[in-house]
């Protein structure tokens, strides 16, 4: 079967520090990935998806960067953080040629 | 491009009564609608879907309804129970697109 694994789970971070945030699949070939971010006490905001190895889509322009070196890893990164990248991020992954989306337990970061 | 409005915001039942939750798509296009449950802390999980050519699914105590003209679908879950209580959000996507639209989500509280 296929899992999802994201880590750190929690992360706080000063504001100017980088951040790296990981995202691996397990059991399934080729996937699309994404990344998300939520906001305390809202809703699910679709930061980057990725269709394959070094191919990323941005849905909006901010702090942050997404990358695939490997075709089941996915990673979130920040050069410099802000107050406002607070919140919760959630890798999730669907296949090619399906709909369901399966979320990773998500990261907690506090940027202080 | 798609649009999901989704309502209530917050949702109180006593345990054992129902619980409904509507949400509103725009793209005529979209043909699939997942709902996810999402605890306090951890990523969403899927919990039902339904696609377009069906206009009722039944799983147990959750049921979800597609009106494709009026495009609206709704979420449906009977004897409601205290671990029910979580946030729910409803998305809706075109068959084979990478994308998920999310509603905003309702927080769904069950009073003992």
């Amino acid at each position: 079967s296929q899992t999802i694994h994201q880590w750190p789970a929690t992360l706080v971070q000063p504001v100017g520090s980088p951040l790296s945030l990981e995202c691996t699949v397990e059991g399934t070939s080729n996937p699309n990935l994404y990344w998300y971010r939520q906001a305390a006490g809202r809703g699910l905001q679709l930061l980057f998806y990725s269709v394959g190895i070094g191919q990323i889509s941005s849905e909006v322009p901010q702090n942050l960067s997404a990358s695939r070196p490997q075709d089941r890893q996915f990673i979130l990164s920040s050069k410099k953080l802000l107050l406002s990248d607070s919140g919760f991020y959630l890798c999730a992954w669907n296949m090619l040629s399906g709909n369901t989306i399966y979320f990773g337990e998500g990261s907690w970061l506090t940027v202080v | 491009g798609e649009n999901v409005e989704q309502h209530p915001s917050t949702l109180s039942v006593q345990e054992g009564d129902s619980a409904v939750i509507k949400c509103t798509y725009s793209d005529s296009a979209s043909n699939y609608f997942p709902w996810y449950k999402q605890e306090l802390g951890k990523g969403p999980q899927l919990i039902i879907d339904i696609r377009s050519n069906v206009g009722e699914k039944k799983d147990q105590r959750i049921a979800v309804t597609l009106n494709k003209t009026a495009k609206h679908f709704s979420l449906h879950i009977t004897e409601t129970q205290p671990e029910d209580s979580a946030v729910y959000f409803c998305a809706a996507s075109i068959q084979g697109a990478q994308k998920l639209v999310f509603g905003q989500g309702t927080r769904l509280t069950i009073n003992p």
